[in-house]
Formats: C-alpha cells, sequence, structure tokens
C-alpha cells in the first residue's frame, strides 16, 4: 500500500468563498488518481479519475487538477455552500489491484 | 434496488459472537472489495475478489473470514472479534480489478464489546 498524503485534515470555509486542499503521492509507477465525495452516514462516491500530467476535470463548481511528475493533486471548491459539506478523498491507482486511499480533507461549509 | 448495498448498516456483537457481513452489487461488476476504516485512518484494504476468485488478501487476521459465492454477493465472516475491530467495514465494487473507478455501499458501522 502506497503512502497517500492529504492536507489538511479539516477545513471551514465560510458560505460563498473558495477553497482547495491537496493529494499528495509518489510519482513512481502512477496509473491513475482519484477522488471521492464523501457525505455523512452515505457512500463515497466518485467525483474524478485522472490519468495524464496535467489534467485538468471539472463538474459544476468542484475542479481537479493533477502532477504526475511532482506527485499531487488539488481539488477546488468555488463559491462553497453548504451540501459541499463532506469528506474529500484521494486515491493512488498504480497499476494493481489496489487504490491507495489518504485519510481524507473534510470540508465544513459555515452558512 | 441500484448500487451497491450493505446489510446490516449497524452492528453490535460480543468477542465471542459470530456474525456476517452482507455486499450486493447490482452494476454487473465483476470485482468487490472489502474495507475497514477506522477514526481519522485511511480506507484500509482487506480483500479483493475477482470473479469470485480471491485475489488479494491484505495480511488480514484469520477471524475475518470472506466468501464471494458469485460475482454479484460478497460476504465478511466475523468470529472472535476484538474490541479494536471496531470500525466502519465497506464493501466495493468495480468492472474488474484494478486501479479503477470504485462503487461503494454505505457501509456497516461494527461495534465488538
Amino acid at each position: 500500500i502506497l503512502n497517500v498524503e492529504q492536507s489538511p485534515q479539516s477545513l471551514h470555509v465560510q458560505e460563498g468563498d473558495s477553497t482547495n486542499f491537496t493529494c499528495s503521492f509518489p510519482s513512481s509507477n502512477f496509473y491513475a488518481l482519484h477522488w471521492y465525495r464523501w457525505e455523512t452516514a452515505k457512500s463515497p462516491e466518485a467525483l474524478f479519475v485522472m490519468t495524464l500530467n496535467g489534467d485538468e476535470k471539472k463538474k459544476g463548481r468542484i475542479s481537479a487538477t493533477l502532477n504526475t511528475k511532482e506527485g499531487y493533486s488539488y481539488l477546488y471548491i468555488k463559491g462553497s455552500q453548504p451540501e459541499d459539506s463532506a469528506t474529500y478523498l484521494c486515491a493512488l491507482g498504480s497499476g494493481d489491484y489496489k487504490l491507495s486511499f489518504g485519510a481524507g480533507t473534510t470540508v465544513t461549509v459555515r452558512a | 434496488e441500484t448500487g451497491v448495498t450493505q446489510t446490516p448498516r449497524h452492528l453490535v456483537m460480543g468477542m465471542t459472537n459470530k456474525k456476517s457481513l452482507k455486499c450486493e452489487q447490482h452494476l454487473g461488476h465483476n470485482a468487490m472489495y472489502w474495507y475497514k476504516q477506522s477514526a481519522k485512518k485511511p480506507l484500509e484494504l482487506m480483500f479483493v475478489y475477482s470473479l469470485e476468485e480471491r485475489v488479494e488478501n491484505n495480511s488480514v487476521p484469520s477471524r475475518f473470514s470472506p466468501e464471494c459465492p458469485n460475482s454479484s454477493h460478497l460476504f465478511l465472516h466475523l468470529h472472535t472479534l476484538q474490541p479494536e475491530d471496531s470500525a466502519l467495514y465497506l464493501c466495493a465494487s468495480s468492472p474488474m480489478a484494478g486501479p479503477y473507478e470504485q462503487y461503494f455501499g454505505p457501509g456497516t458501522r461494527l461495534t465488538v464489546t
């Protein structure tokens, strides 16, 4: 299992503000980087799967970038809303059966 | 029902009990996974099944025993657990085993007393 780190562990955002957070991973043997959104008492849901260096993905107000050479991905939330409150997980796929998950960044949006 | 379902959603068991967790996927996927999630820790992969064959056992103690009778169903049989086994147990599936997008169930919250 590869060491995937997410920072910060948690953050509080005022409604309407934008925010971003980081996923760091070992850059060797890279296959794919996944982002999941996990609301309390629900199932984790896939947001993005990125495979190419320089990839940028967007879904509504949420977007993500990928740098495989330096081993990091950013997730951005623009104009945060209370429904964006969740834990955001990143996971590294590296060519075997596994996804190696980070511990997550928990976002709380204050109205 | 669609997606990945898990039953029960909550389970309290004593250390001498035997219980089973059930996972069912309605997505036509060929791979299924068990994960353990303890507070503030990353999801920890336990087992991977591909086409009903176990392809990964991530050094899990024998008190956890998986079973995959067909590609739609996955069980985790529990026996003589310890209090430190209390956690959220998540099931997931994917079209095939590998570093691909996984579809998760809502989990079973297990408490061992």
